[in-house]
């Protein structure tokens, strides 16, 4: 049964800062690998997919890694601003595709102005 | 365009009604998802719905869990004689087949008083 974790639970950094997000899944298996993230109250929005062939993209301020052998993801957020405080999640699919998710915790972010 | 709807935002019932939940996914999108998102449990799939395929059930609690899609569109969740332990955040999402990046909706807050 895949599992996916990620730590920090929670995270308070300075405005301005960098930072990165971790996530990590124990079945190497995936088709891809996505990050959202999610405000209180809220859905979940899109910010990355990255299929299993690939090994980084890249949205603005945003940058996710996959290193699919070691099971890691990370998400780089760059120039942090109070605006990217939100929850942000990690999910992976299964091997074969367009199914369901199985999510991590997620991190609570916190950006101090 | 338009994204993920679903309705009602919140609903509050008592234990024992039964309850629907609904879904509008973005136009052209084959694949549908239902979610919940519960204190405690974080996020955990339902079910599946892929074009004209047997839907995907393992996720479902209970068989007091069950859900529809009509005409490849619209969804609905029903969960009947509700109980406490229903009470959680209701998400729905859908997909193409191409990316099968997932695009979720705002919820539905479901509260079992």
């Amino acid at each position: 049964k895949q599992e996916v974790t990620q730590i920090p639970a929670a995270l308070s950094v300075p405005e301005g800062e960098n930072l990165v997000l971790n996530c990590s899944f124990t079945d190497s298996a995936i088709y891809n690998l996505q990050w959202f993230r999610q405000d209180p109250g809220k859905g979940l929005t899109s910010l990355l997919l990255i299929q299993s062939s690939q090994r980084e993209q890249t949205s603005g301020r945003l940058n996710a890694s996959l290193d699919k052998s070691s099971g890691r993801s990370t998400l780089y957020i760059a120039a942090s601003q109070p605006g990217d405080s939100a929850t942000y999640l990690c999910a992976v699919s299964p091997h074969f595709g367009n199914e369901k998710l199985t999510f991590g915790t997620g991190t609570r972010l916190t950006i101090i102005p | 365009g338009a994204g993920v709807s679903q309705s009602p935002s919140n609903k509050v019932t008592e234990k024992g009604k039964d309850v629907e939940l609904r879904c509008d996914p973005i136009s052209g999108h084959t694949a549908l998802y239902w979610y919940r998102q519960s204190l405690g449990q974080g996020l955990e799939f339902l079910i599946y719905f892929q074009g004209n395929s047997a839907p995907d059930k393992s996720g479902l609690p209970s068989d007091r869990f069950s859900a529809e899609r009509t005409g490849g569109s619209v969804s609905t969740l029903t969960i009947q004689r509700t109980q406490q332990e229903d009470s959680a955040v209701y998400l729905c999402a859908s997909s193409l087949e191409d990316t099968y990046e997932q695009y979720f909706g705002p919820g539905t807050r479901l509260t079992v008083t």
